[in-house]
């Protein structure tokens, strides 16, 4: 069983600084996988980044970084040089190796201000 | 297609109503996920096929909820007899293959309203 938590309802972020959104997740898999996906409000849910649970490298997309403590169970998302169209609900999830069913938190709404 | 659509973009039934809603995956995409996502909430799964096969069908809330995907491809969620707590964005995605670490790409989803 896998779940995700985000602990964050909402963040605001001024355009060009720099947001992180927190995920913790927990998971019986030995081996999984994690997304941070991104959700505007025309609803088309797109990927953001991707993190492979057994390489200890973080994954990077561009402006787009994570903070992976494979420990603590803690998947963070670093948006930096915000811009207004990252303004969207943001879900954390985690998906096993078989054929990648996907557990989601309940999304971090965020505002990006001019 | 370019992505993955669905239909109708929104559909409001009386309660007791039976709805379908369809979903066109990505040509040549082998596996299919339905999810709900209630207001303000994440998505949740509901089922997943390989082909025209339903390998996990787990979440689905109750036996008023069908999936089928008869030729592996075009999907169809049914719900019979709606009920208010059915009322939710139903979202599709289809993936390449299926593999945890395959992107899951999803279509704009179905907005159902029960009254």
């Amino acid at each position: 069983a896998q779940t995700v938590t985000q602990s964050q309802p909402e963040m605001s972020v001024q355009e060009a600084e720099t947001v992180t959104l927190s995920c913790t997740y927990d998971t019986s898999e030995s081996d999984y996988y994690l997304f941070w996906y991104k959700q505007p409000p025309s609803r088309q849910m797109i990927l953001v980044i991707r993190q492979e649970a057994y390489k200890q490298q973080n994954a990077t997309e561009n402006r787009f970084s994570v903070n992976f403590q494979k420990a603590a169970k803690s998947f963070s998302l670093k948006i930096s040089d915000s811009q207004l169209g990252d303004a969207a609900m943001y879900f954390c999830a985690s998906g096993g190796t078989s054929y990648g069913k996907l557990t989601f938190g309940q999304g971090t709404i965020l505002t990006v201000h001019p | 297609g370019a992505g993955v659509s669905q239909s109708p973009r929104y559909k409001v039934a009386k309660r007791g109503q039976d709805v379908a809603l369809r979903c066109d995956p990505i040509s040549g995409h082998v596996s299919l996920f339905w999810y709900q996502q209630a207001l303000g909430q994440g998505p949740e799964f509901l089922t997943y096929f390989q082909n025209e096969a339903q390998l996990d069908k787990s979440g689905l809330p109750s036996d008023r909820f069908f999936a089928e995907r008869p030729e592996g491809s075009v999907s169809t969620l049914k719900i019979q007899r709606t009920q208010q707590e059915d009322s939710a964005v139903y979202l599709c995605a289809s993936s390449l293959v299926g593999a945890g670490h395959n992107e899951q790409f999803f279509g704009p989803g179905t907005r159902l309203t029960v009254l």
